[in-house]
């Protein structure tokens, strides 16, 4: 069975600034996938940024980016120059190869940015 | 990028009653969708595994007389709660990947519908 956890249950950060999301991950497998996916106020659903556990270089997106250090089963998500659109939950996921696209989500952090 | 509509996106019934709620991939076809359950200020929960032409496969916990699933088509699958009750008042989401093609991409990728708030009453 695999794990997501995600420590932060709220953080908040002051618009422009920047800010990173901590997950940490347990699987036995070699080939999975790592997301972060988004869900405002909406309650929209949103992937943010995902990453192939066999590439070694983490995966950027615009102001989004990811430290991703595999032997420590580490994923966290920096967000810079905050915006108040950038206000939501925010879920780290793990989906292994083996189990099609079946996800296991963390517990959610929830982001506020200030003005 | 790819839709997966909901419908209804609310609904508020009786203690008693079944409500069905649909999930269709509008642009793509799916032939597994994903079903999930969210309580307010929680992670998603997954309830189910809905297979085009075959039976869902349920997680743990989840009564499956409670919560019947049809994948009717590659685009449309079906979640209908049967009596209802209080207790089953939630936030039910789908999700659905696109149908990977053999030599294909290896990442996985799913897109998820809007919602459904379900209020019993």
């Amino acid at each position: 069975a695999q794990t997501v956890t995600q420590s932060q249950p709220e953080m908040s950060v002051q618009e422009a600034e920047t800010v990173t999301l901590s997950c940490t991950y347990d699987t036995s497998e070699n080939n999975y996938y790592l997301f972060w996916y988004k869900q405002p106020p909406s309650r929209q659903m949103i992937l943010v940024i995902r990453q192939e556990a066999y590439k070694q270089q983490n995966a950027t997106e615009n102001r989004f980016s990811v430290n991703f250090q595999k032997a420590a089963k580490s994923f966290s998500l920096k967000i810079s120059d905050s915006q108040l659109g950038d206000t939501a939950m925010y879920f780290c996921a793990l989906a292994r190869e083996t189990s099609g696209s079946r996800l296991t989500f963390g517990e959610g952090t929830q982001l506020t940015v200030n003005p | 990028g790819a839709v997966v509509s909901q419908h209804p996106s609310r609904v508020i019934c009786k203690s008693g009653t079944s409500v069905k709620i649909e999930c269709r991939s509008l642009d793509f076809q799916a032939t597994t969708m994903f079903w999930y359950r969210q309580f307010p200020k929680q992670s998603l929960m997954l309830m189910a595994t809905s297979n085009e032409g075959s039976k869902a496969t349920y997680e743990q916990g989840v009564e499956k007389d409670k919560f019947l699933i049809n994948h009717a088509s590659l685009t449309l699958s079906t979640l209908t709660v049967t009596s209802a009750h209080p207790e089953d008042s939630s936030f039910y989401i789908c999700s659905a990947p696109p149908f990977r093609l053999a030599g294909g991409s290896g990442l996985i990728e799913q897109f998820f519908g809007p919602g459904t708030r379900l209020t019993v009453l």
